[in-house]
């Protein structure tokens, strides 16, 4: 079973230029989410979907953005790399709301994403 | 807002040794769901246990327990008689779960270095 998988794993950018990241899962899951992971600073949640064609801003939004138009995909879109956004991305789905018993995220093996 | 600290940056033990990470949250909402994920070296988060708050029951599996007391808004995490493989970062999260959202917070982490 695939779970979740990311594509690119790593991925060196020029300032400015422009890429996408996906997540695709095929666990038929609801709720689907993209986090940053720097030294220091933990898991940030930077934007997240409740359903397909839903999306919704996390903690660390600017300078993202993220399509859920198929349910199994997930898009984190960068527009203009800066070097700040140099991170280790994770994304994760999940089947139930934690309010429906359910939370527990499944996550992918994580995109290395540098900024020159 | 919600939020999760791990003051405990980075602990290091001697194998067989126990060893507690702690995890302090905070929130506004009286109904709220806490958890622990485990990233071994290898780099991928593997969900560990999840807790909703009208729960305070301790839990214990195998060598791992969990203390949650609403009281100290503390959710923390011990490992008996440790060992190598254990060694990991440890993220502590929280989501307020309102209707329909799911904004799942991590803490920083805690490095745990188990010395053979």
């Amino acid at each position: 079973n695939a779970g979740v998988t990311q594509t690119p794993k790593f991925r060196v950018l020029k300032t400015g230029q422009s890429m996408t990241l996906l997540c695709a899962q095929d666990m038929n899951h609801e709720y689907m989410y993209w986090y940053r992971q720097d030294p220091g600073m933990g898991l940030r949640l930077i934007h997240y979907s409740v359903g397909e064609g839903t999306t919704a801003k996390g903690e660390v939004p600017d300078g993202y953005n993220v399509s859920r138009l198929k349910k199994q995909n997930f898009l984190l879109g960068l527009e203009s790399a800066a070097p700040s956004q140099t991170s280790v991305y994770f994304c994760a789905s999940s089947f139930r709301l934690a309010g429906d018993g359910g939370g527990e995220l499944f996550f992918g093996e994580g995109s290395r994403l540098t900024v020159l | 807002a919600q939020k999760v600290t791990q003051a405990q940056t980075e602990i290091s033990v001697v194998e067989k040794e126990d060893v507690t990470l702690d995890c302090v949250y905070e929130t506004r909402d009286t109904t709220y769901y806490l958890f622990w994920y485990k990233q071994p070296p290898s780099g991928e988060l593997v969900f560990l246990i999840r807790r909703n708050s009208f729960d305070e029951q301790n839990e214990i599996s195998g060598r791992y327990s969990w203390n949650f007391q609403k009281s100290t808004s503390s959710f923390n995490f011990t490992i008996t008689a440790s060992q190598v493989v254990d060694s990991a970062v440890y993220f502590c999260a929280l989501s307020e779960a309102p209707v329909r959202d799911d904004k799942i917070i991590f803490g920083k982490g805690t490095r745990l270095h188990i010395l053979p």
